[in-house]
């Protein structure tokens, strides 16, 4: 059974670099057609998508965040990657990674990694 | 932009819940609905407007076309304390609503 567990930092100061992975297990990250997702839950807020990427490498970002955003995958480790720069107090959310469907009958996100709270403080 | 409402329900079990996801523009059927429960990841339960994912009780259904959607709880249950929220894959940005908490009496 498929599953995402993210890991990274809980504390990023302001200005630096959120960088965040998502450990894919129980299936490859190149078995199927599927983009690998990151998406955040500000506190007590509702969710926002992030960004993906398919696994033969195409990128696909919120707009909101295109500039400070990159989405990278590392095939032989079976991870992704997700690295947020110049964070403010306003990226302070719960990250979480999940797989979507590329085909039709399958964009929708399921499994999700459990998430994992990044605080943007000094 | 995905509206839903209500924000909160109250609602005593047995009860019928009621949650609609209004869309800006037409998104067709790639409508999704998701349930969070307190502390943990969402997950999807019902997908492409109405149809129910693997292991999802018979009494949550899903109803709707365009730009409203509807889901429905038939005789809520305890474990269905949650905050739900419908998700569009149908352009980009791919974007959820705003959530519903449903509480239970």
């Amino acid at each position: 059974q498929l599953q995402l567990q993210e890991s990274g930092p809980g504390l990023v100061k302001p200005s630096q670099t959120l960088s965040l992975t998502c450990i894919v297990s129980g299936g490859a990250i190149t078995s199927g057609s599927y983009y690998w997702t990151w998406i955040r839950q500000h506190p007590g807020k509702g969710l926002e998508w992030i960004g993906y990427i398919h696994q033969n490498g195409n990128t696909f970002y919120n707009a909101s965040l295109r500039s400070r955003l990159a989405i990278s995958m590392d095939t032989s480790k079976n991870h992704f990657y997700l690295n947020l720069t110049s964070v403010t107090a306003a990226d302070t959310a719960v990250y979480f990674c999940a797989r979507v469907g590329a085909a039709n009958g399958l964009k929708f996100f399921q499994p999700w990694g459990q998430g994992s709270l990044v605080t943007v403080s000094s | 932009v995905l509206t839903q409402s209500p924000d909160f329900q109250s609602v005593t079990p047995k009860e019928k819940v009621t949650i609609t996801c209004r869309a800006s523009q037409n998104v067709g059927s790639n409508l999704h609905w998701y349930q969070q429960k307190s502390g943990q990841a969402p997950k999807v339960l019902i997908k492409y407007v109405s149809q129910p994912f693997s292991g999802v009780p018979s009494r949550f259904s899903g109803s709707g076309s365009g730009t409203d959607f509807t889901l429905t709880i038939n005789s809520l249950e305890p474990e269905d304390a949650a905050t739900y929220y419908c998700h569009q894959s149908s352009s980009f940005p791919l974007t959820f609503g705003g959530g519903t908490k449903v509480e239970i009496k």
